[in-house]
């Protein structure tokens, strides 16, 4: 079956810092990949996607991710972190035909000023 | 474009009674998306349908729990017999297509006395 793992439960980083989210996939084909974000009192917003074709997707906000199939990773990426970025991210997998999307646990994101 | 709406947004009920809640997608999107968030997991799917057509359901969505679509627009998830594990935040989803981005509501949070 397919799983999603989010290695980091809570992450800190200082504003203007770059960042790393790590997201690792189990699926037997290429599934879809995405990066969503949640603030407190908010639905998930879409930070980015993967179907196929270049494998460092740009996102919104400054964001971008990078598919790697020999790690089945889908990290996500910022170069400089804003204090408004301090969120819960959650990667997510959803097979070909998009219905059943699997979500990891979750990153912490705090922004440190 | 007022986006995915939910609501209520909070509902406290006692254990063994019934709860419904209600979604409404945004409008001509014909796929909608029940998801459920238990607190520092990601969402869990439970079901979606295609215009009124209930076309999935997870093993998680429990006799208990019924989703209607009735005219292709809106929809409504009623859980019978409330216990407390059933407290949660409960997503409502929607697309255009099934390779379409989910846009997200806020979400119902119930909770299970």
């Amino acid at each position: 079956a397919q799983s999603v793992t989010q290695p980091d439960i809570h992450i800190t980083v200082s504003e203007g810092a770059s960042l790393e989210l790590r997201c690792n996939y189990s699926y037997g084909a290429t599934p879809y990949l995405f990066w969503y974000v949640q603030s407190p009192g908010q639905g998930l917003q879409l930070l980015l996607k993967y179907f196929s074709g270049d494998t460092l997707v740009q996102g919104i906000k400054g964001f971008e991710a990078e598919f790697k199939r020999s790690q089945s990773s889908f990290n996500l990426r910022k170069p400089s972190v804003h204090w408004s970025d301090a969120a819960e991210y959650f990667c997510a997998v959803a097979v070909y035909n998009n219905n059943d999307m699997r979500f990891g646990a979750g990153t912490r994101l705090t922004v440190k000023p | 474009d007022t986006g995915v709406s939910q609501d209520p947004r909070h509902k406290i009920t006692k254990r063994g009674q019934n709860v419904t809640f209600r979604c409404d997608p945004i409008s001509e999107h014909n796929r909608l998306y029940w998801y459920r968030q238990t607190l520092g997991q990601g969402p869990e799917f439970l079901t979606y349908f295609q215009n009124e057509a209930q076309l999935e359901k997870s093993r998680l969505l429990s006799d208990r729990f019924s989703a209607e679509r009735p005219k292709g627009s809106f929809s409504t998830l009623e859980i019978q017999r409330t216990e407390q594990g059933d407290s949660a935040m409960y997503l409502c989803a929607s697309s255009w297509t099934q390779e379409d981005t989910q846009y997200f509501g806020p979400g119902t949070r119930l909770t299970v006395l």
